[in-house]
């Protein structure tokens, strides 16, 4: 199956600075990716729709200015969290699609704020 | 709009006993359907999907799901647990009515193996 690879894995960082994730398609091009957030013993949630060279379209009650979303290139999307508070700890989770096929999934990043 | 239940938060099962884990699904046409496996702190692993064809359908690791119209479900099922089948369990529908749509999730059931 086709390979996502999201980094970092882990990361902490102090309130009120920024973190980046990166999201890449290692062996296809991803017309559509979406980013995903997963609260301790919850479901994922979805954050983003993302598409190559355009706007990413957010969910309802995603804070836009918050979570901002890049996808510069058909292989790599990236979502960066603004001015972090402890409350946007998390896991976050991406996938990236292509036409008519299922969603590839990364292997998620643990965001820890402190 | 699409939803999707599974009622079973958490499940135990004694290894090499059978496995079912229930998911309802709420959407108005056919839907595609997935069944996701993730272990602690790992992203999501897909075990088998619904586009259509054959309501029975096989995946990996020896799981299968069978796709009910009548009763809205999409049951996955193992006829014998292994240890390292300790897992979350995540049946989801795509939205939209699109294999690359994004996908509405169930709340997830955990399986815990009894030795």
């Amino acid at each position: 199956g086709a390979v996502v690879s999201q980094h970092p894995s882990r990361v902490i960082c102090k309130s009120g600075t920024s973190v980046k994730i990166e999201c890449r398609s290692l062996d296809f091009q991803a017309t559509t990716m979406f980013w995903y957030r997963q609260f301790p013993k919850k479901s994922l949630m979805l954050m983003a729709t993302s598409n190559e060279g355009s706007k990413a379209t957010y969910e309802q009650g995603v804070e836009k200015d918050k979570f901002l979303i890049n996808h510069a290139s058909l292989t790599l999307s990236t979502l960066t969290v603004t001015s972090a508070h402890p409350e946007d700890s998390s896991f976050y989770i991406c996938s990236a699609t292509r036409p008519n096929t299922e969603a590839f999934f990364g292997q998620g990043t643990r965001l820890t704020v402190v | 709009a699409q939803s999707v239940t599974q009622p079973d938060i958490h499940i135990t099962v004694s290894e090499g006993a059978s496995l079912e884990l229930r998911c309802n699904y709420s959407y108005g046409a056919t839907p595609y359907l997935f069944w996701y496996v993730q272990s602690p702190g790992q992203g999501l692993q897909l075990l088998l999907k619904y586009f259509s064809g054959d309501t029975l359908v096989q995946g990996i690791k020896g799981f299968e799901a069978e796709f009910k119209r009548s009763q809205s479900s999409f049951n996955l099922r193992k006829p014998s647990v292994h240890w390292s089948d300790a897992a979350e369990y995540f049946c989801a529908v795509g939205a939209g009515g699109g294999a690359t749509n994004k996908l509405i999730f169930g709340t997830g059931t955990l399986l815990a193996v009894q030795p």
